[in-house]
């Protein structure tokens, strides 16, 4: 079993939908988790960090982490165009350690 | 805003040459890492730096790879004798984990070609 699992997609959604990206991972010893979005040949960009359980919200983005089912999420409400990038899941068991990566969900939001 | 600097952004190189990539992390930043993303693939832990010192690596960095702060801004990965398989896209990132935050931010990439 893969240590975090994560639909590689493609999804394609029309302007305006909400989306909802999803991670599975293994290990319950994991306890930071993060949301990257990358653009073609470009680095990862941080979106959401959350520690432990429970929800975030930053603007139109939200990421739920659910321990007890070892299934995290981020949804992206009034998708624009500008969202179209591959968003990575990524997790890490704490302190300053290293990222443990999904595969990567490609996703283009149609105009 | 702060951010991690990369150079170069392509590398070509032959198989068996050195080839040393270079980063600047944040400057307020104490912990640096190193990950690479062969194409299609997953993003993948190498190496992480903390005090002068390497405190964990993967499977991947073997006796090959080395990485280094020679001076307090620059922080290097150093591949002694490249193979085709290290042909990637490398990341440096960096994270400062002020009140329990270890957000790590990532540099914009060298893509290394080993022909």
């Amino acid at each position: 079993q893969k240590e975090v699992e994560q639909d590689p997609g493609p999804l394609s959604v029309p302007e305006g939908a909400i989306v909802s990206l999803n991670c599975t991972y293994s290990n319950s010893a994991f306890q930071y988790f993060m949301w990257y979005r990358q653009y073609s040949r470009k680095g990862p960009e941080l979106l959401m960090y959350t520690y432990s359980s429970g929800n975030k919200e930053d603007g139109r983005f939200t990421a739920q982490v659910d321990k007890s089912s070892k299934y995290i999420s981020l949804f992206i409400r009034d998708s624009q165009p500008s969202d179209s990038a591959t968003y990575l899941c990524a997790m890490s068991f704490g302190g300053a350690q290293k990222l443990v990566f999904g595969q990567g969900t490609r996703l283009t939001i149609n105009p | 805003e702060p951010e991690v600097t990369q150079t170069p952004s392509h590398q070509v190189t032959q198989m068996g040459q050195e080839v040393i990539l270079r980063c600047v992390p944040i400057s307020n930043h104490l912990y640096f890492y190193w990950y690479r993303q062969i194409l299609g693939q997953k993003v993948e832990f190498l190496v992480s730096f903390y005090n002068n010192e390497i405190s964990e690596k993967s499977e991947i960095f073997d006796d090959q790879f080395s990485v280094e702060r020679p001076d307090g801004s620059n922080f290097t990965l150093k591949i002694r004798s490249t193979k085709l398989e290290d042909s990637a896209m490398y990341f440096c990132a960096s994270s400062e984990p002020l009140a329990g935050s270890y957000e790590q931010y990532f540099g914009p990439g060298t893509r290394l070609t080993v022909t």
